[in-house]
């Protein structure tokens, strides 16, 4: 299985903050890496696939980019709804799997 | 637009028959791949295995062959039974899809429902 780690696994930012998440996967996965954000008690929500495509509906304040085996999730500036876990997952080879998460807390 | 609903039983006892369906609304089963995902609680997210719209499915190692998923276009459903439950397997389980007709990603999920392994 392709093992996703998340960094950092928790972090505490304000709105209006630029925050930045990694992801890097245990073996090159190309560009088949997908996003999501998951608010308490909610199902995840996908907000980017392929790396950098925004989901339909997706503000545009949210980024992705990288390629191979090092990713980043940049959300350029924090909205209140953005308080929230998130996660990456890999579309290269079944098993799919997720990372393990991160949460963005309010400072 | 495509909307997942979870349903079964939320408490199911040790070693027995972990059962749910996902009834589909909205839209056509044909063309798209149909997943089940699971999260224990406070944890991350498992892929469970998948179906495709023609019946073929694929499973997730991790469950050592505990997994069926089947599905009944005509009721516009596809059910999930893991064998042989444990409080391991305590979790809100998730049916999800993609409306972009690919295996990998889901931009459509059910609500989730939690299942309880307990005796």
């Amino acid at each position: 299985d392709i093992q996703m780690t998340q960094s950092p696994s928790s972090l505490s930012a304000s709105v209006g903050d630029r925050v930045t998440i990694t992801c890097r996967a245990s073996q090159s996965i190309s560009r088949y890496l997908n996003w999501y954000r998951q608010k308490p008690g909610k199902a995840p929500e996908l907000l980017i696939y392929a790396v950098s495509t925004l989901q339909s509906g997706v503000p545009s304040g949210f980024s992705g980019s990288g390629s191979g085996t090092d990713f980043t999730l940049t959300i350029s500036s924090l909205q209140p709804e953005d308080f929230a876990t998130y996660y990456c997952q890999q579309s290269y080879s079944i098993p799919w799997t997720f990372g393990q998460g991160t949460k963005v807390e309010i400072k | 637009q495509v909307q997942l609903q979870e349903s079964g039983p939320g408490l199911v006892k040790p070693s027995e028959t972990l059962s749910l369906t996902c009834t589909v609304s909205g839209g056509s089963m044909n063309s798209y791949f149909w997943s089940w995902i699971r999260q224990p609680p406070g944890k991350g997210l498992e892929w469970l295995g998948n179906i495709y719209y023609s019946g073929g499915s694929n499973y997730n190692p991790s469950l050592n062959s505990r997994v069926t998923i089947s599905l009944d276009t005509s009721k516009t459903q596809f059910s999930l039974n893991l064998y042989s439950v444990t409080a391991a397997d305590t979790a809100v389980y998730y049916c999800a899809t993609s409306l972009r007709a690919v295996a990998g990603d889901f931009d459509q999920w059910g609500q989730g429902t939690l299942v309880i392994v307990s005796s």
